[in-house]
């Protein structure tokens, strides 16, 4: 079965300062790794994805995402945190056999970013 | 490209009535949409996924008779609660994908608050 970990409720970290939100994954087959934001009473915004290639993936906004298999995880950062960056941050998983597409959610991690 | 647009936004209704959300892709067809609820603070738990044309697949756990889905083409699908009570009270979010190796998108979210 799939699953996703955030160990992380929150994550605080000063402007200017990179930020890390950690996430690690579990699948039986190969994974498609997705990072999403979320901002209040809204739904998910789609960030960046990790399928195949470099391991680093660079999305939206600033934000990057490294892949490491051995490690199983798909650590989203960004070398210099805005305050506009504070909301709270999804990272996702799909199994790459799986036709049903169904994509499993961490828990997520609350980014506060302070002036 | 690649817009979900989900209505209502929000709703507030009486115990025991019924409440229809529409999901729609506006600019793609989807052939798969998921039905997702977020509780405060938590992460999103999948409902259901559907499938324009067939009858829709529920996890484990969420009532079929109570949260009516249907997919009646490839750009709508439509969450019904029925006989709503306080405790279906949630934050509901629909997703949509448009091939294989994309990414979600997701509606803004429908806030259903049953008085």
């Amino acid at each position: 079965a799939q699953s996703v970990a955030q160990p992380e409720d929150q994550v605080n970290v000063a402007e200017g300062n990179p930020l890390t939100v950690k996430c690690t994954y579990s699948v039986s087959g190969n994974p498609y790794l997705f990072w999403y934001v979320q901002y209040p009473n809204r739904g998910l915004q789609f960030l960046l994805k990790y399928i195949t290639g470099d391991n680093l993936v660079k999305g939206s906004y600033g934000f990057e995402a490294e892949f490491n298999k051995s490690q199983t995880s798909f650590h989203l950062k960004k070398p210099s945190a805005l305050v506009s960056d504070s909301a709270l941050y999804f990272c996702a998983v799909r199994d790459m056999g799986d036709s049903s597409y169904k994509l499993i959610f961490g828990s997520g991690t609350r980014l506060l970013v302070r002036p | 490209g690649a817009v979900v647009s989900q209505h209502p936004s929000w709703v507030i209704c009486k115990s025991g009535t019924s409440v229809k959300i529409e999901c729609r892709s506006l600019d793609f067809q989807a052939t798969t949409m998921f039905w997702y609820r977020q509780f405060p603070k938590q992460s999103l738990m999948l409902m259901a996924t559907s499938n324009e044309g067939s009858k829709a697949t529920y996890e484990q756990g969420v009532e079929k008779d109570k949260f009516l889905i249907n997919h009646a083409s490839l750009t709508l699908s439509t969450l019904t609660v029925t006989s709503a009570h306080p405790e279906d009270s949630s934050f509901y979010i629909c997703s949509a994908i448009q091939g294989h190796n994309s990414p979600l998108h997701f509606g803004n979210g429908t806030r259903l608050t049953v008085t």
